[in-house]
């Protein structure tokens, strides 16, 4: 079972340098969620989607964009990377929006360095 | 705004033994939810219990409970004989109950180390 799956695992980009952090689950999961980790820090929702062509914001929107092309992918871009980014970055989805009755299955990150 | 408070940032036990992780929160809403999130070196987030802030039972997973106190916001998750496997970083997290949210509110953890 692949569940949730991210590339790349680590990456380093120089500042100003544009990249697209991928996502993909195979749970036919409708909602999905972009979060990011700071050292020492919990998780923080940068944007999320409850469906194929449905977007919207979380708490650290900026300086990312996000597609929803398909049920399964949800890619995450950053434009112009900024040392800012530097961190931990989570790809989550779930079968109902909400944790209430349907928990988040989290990919296994993809640790970022802007430099 | 919710808040999630976890007061400790390293906490240790002996293997076998019995250890609690302190966590408190803030709302202003009657109907939510509670989680504890597992994080060991592999970076994965794994979901190790929740809790309905309706439900008044405490939830227990195994080797895993709480201790939900509503009144006082408090949510303690408590491991019992640990073992070398537990030995990660601990989230406690909150989330709206229902409708709006996806926005999973985390404090910033715990980190457990476990002692053979």
């Amino acid at each position: 079972n692949a569940g949730v799956t991210q590339t790349p695992k680590f990456r380093i980009l120089k500042i100003g340098q544009s990249m697209t952090l991928q996502c993909t689950q195979d749970m036919n999961h409708n909602y999905m969620y972009w979060y990011r980790q700071d050292p020492g820090m919990g998780l923080k929702l940068i944007y999320y989607s409850v469906g194929a062509g449905i977007t919207d914001k979380g708490e650290v929107p900026n300086g990312y964009n996000v597609s929803r092309s398909t049920t399964e992918d949800f890619p995450l871009r950053l434009e112009l990377a900024a040392p800012s980014q530097t961190s931990v970055y989570f790809c989550a989805s779930s079968y109902s929006f909400g944790q209430g009755n349907s928990p988040l299955h989290f990919g296994n990150g993809t640790r970022l360095t802007v430099t | 705004a919710q808040t999630v408070t976890q007061s400790q940032p390293e906490m240790s036990v002996q293997e076998a033994e019995t250890v609690t992780l302190s966590c408190t929160y803030d709302t202003s809403e009657s109907d939510y939810y509670l989680f504890w999130y597992k994080q060991p070196p592999s970076r994965q987030m794994i979901l190790v219990i929740r809790q309905e802030a309706y439900k008044q039972q405490n939830a227990t997973e195994n080797r895993f409970s709480v201790n939900f106190q509503k009144a006082a916001k408090s949510f303690s998750l408590k491991i019992s004989d640990s073992q070398l496997g537990d030995a990660a970083m601990y989230f406690c997290a909150y989330s709206n109950y229902g409708g709006s949210q996806g926005n999973l509110i985390f404090g910033k953890g715990t980190k457990l180390s476990v002692k053979p």
